[in-house]
This record gives structure tokens, sequence and C-alpha cells, in this order.
């Protein structure tokens, strides 16, 4: 199975901060990652595909990329509404497997 | 609208059976792959199966193959997950998301979510 190492598990930021996020995964997956934002209580919602490329609907202050195994989430200024925990998950192969999560919490 | 609708899930004894449905809308459910995911209280979050848009074909993760049958009925427009032999380590918020096209492909829609409980 391949594993997906997130990190952090949570960090504190401000309204306003560039906030980023790191998956790595165990072998190679491509470009077969996803990311994911849930809020307390709500299903998680798709925020992208395909390493970089945004859902339909998602703001461009969200943003992903690559370099080999290692894959970002960037948020370029965060705002009340992105206080959420957020997974990275690789389609590579199944197993389809979910990094441990990043908790967005209020400075 | 694009929506996922979950139910059936309760409170079960160890050892019991559930099933889930999945009522899919605003989109052709019969071209789209779906999933089953669940999250344990607290923890993060758990792939459990995929079905094929045809049912050709389907995967399991480990801890619930054999246990665990993914079923789908396109003319209904649904989703099922038979879960039998129950345990408390299933316990969970189960979430079905579709995936358009074929096996490798990113989760598009999730729906609200359905509690099981596994307890005596």
């Amino acid at each position: 199975d391949i594993q997906m190492t997130q990190s952090p598990s949570s960090l504190s930021a401000s309204v306003g901060d560039r906030v980023t996020i790191t998956c790595r995964a165990s072998q190679g997956i491509s470009n077969y990652l996803a990311w994911f934002q849930q809020k307390p209580g709500k299903a998680p919602k798709s925020l992208i595909y395909a390493a970089s490329s945004l859902q339909s609907g998602v703001p461009s202050k969200f943003s992903g990329s690559r370099s080999g195994t290692d894959f970002t989430l960037t948020i370029s200024s965060l705002q009340p509404e992105d206080f959420a925990t957020y997974y990275c998950q690789q389609y590579n192969s199944y197993p389809l497997t979910f990094g441990g999560g990043t908790k967005v919490e209020i400075k | 609208q694009v929506q996922l609708v979950e139910s059936g899930g309760g409170v079960v004894q160890p050892g019991g059976s559930l099933r889930l449905s999945c009522a899919a809308s605003g989109f052709i459910f019969s071209t789209y792959g779906m999933h089953w995911v669940r999250q344990a209280p607290g923890k993060g979050l758990e792939w459990v199966t995929f079905i094929r848009y045809d049912g050709s074909s389907k995967y399991y993760a480990d801890s619930v193959r054999g246990r665990f049958t993914i079923s789908r009925d396109n003319s209904k427009n649904t989703l099922y997950l038979q879960m039998n032999s129950l345990r408390a380590e299933d316990t969970a918020v189960y979430y079905c998301a579709n995936g358009e096209g074929g096996d490798y492909v990113a989760f598009d829609i999730w729906g609200q979510g359905t509690m099981v409980t596994v307890s005596s």
C-alpha cells in the first residue's frame, strides 16, 4: 500500500497568512493526488485533483504543486472560512490512501 | 443539483448486518465510479471500497474484504454497501463519493454521510 505522510498535523495561523501543507507519497504516484477540505461535522469537499487542478467553484487562493513524490497545498491568504482540516489522497493505485490530515486553526 | 444522499445508518450489535444506500441525482450515475469512505469518531478518512460505473470491477480495503459488499443499481441511480459481521472498529460516518470515468479518477462530489455505530 502507498503511504501518504502529511505535515504538519496541525498549525496555527492568522487571517491573511500564507499557509503551506505538505504530503509525501511512499512511492511514485505521478500526478494522481487530490486535496480535500473538511469542516467540523461536515462532509469533505474536493479542492484539487491531479496535483494542481482546481475543482469547479474552488477559489484561486488554493493551489497545488508537485515535486517528485512531494506535494504541496498552498492557501495564499487565509480567510475565516478556510479554518478546517485538510487531507491529501492518492488515487494512483488501490487501496486508495489518505494522509493523516492537517488541522488549520486560528492563531 | 448534483447530489449524493446516504441513508441506512444506525446502531447494530457486533456480528450484525446493515445495508447503506446512496441515492444519486443531478448527474449521469451510470457513467461514474462510486466509492465508500468512512471516518471513525475523531479520526481521519479511510477509503473502504469502489465500484466501476458498470459494476464490472470492485476493490476493497483489507479491513472490510470478505465482510462488506459494494453494489449498484444504475436503473435506480443508487449505490449500496452491504455490511456483515460488523465489529466495533467499523463504527464511523460512512460517505459515498463519485468520480467520473475509469477506476483511477479523482473524487468529485461527496454525500453528507450516515453514521454507523456497532455496540452491544
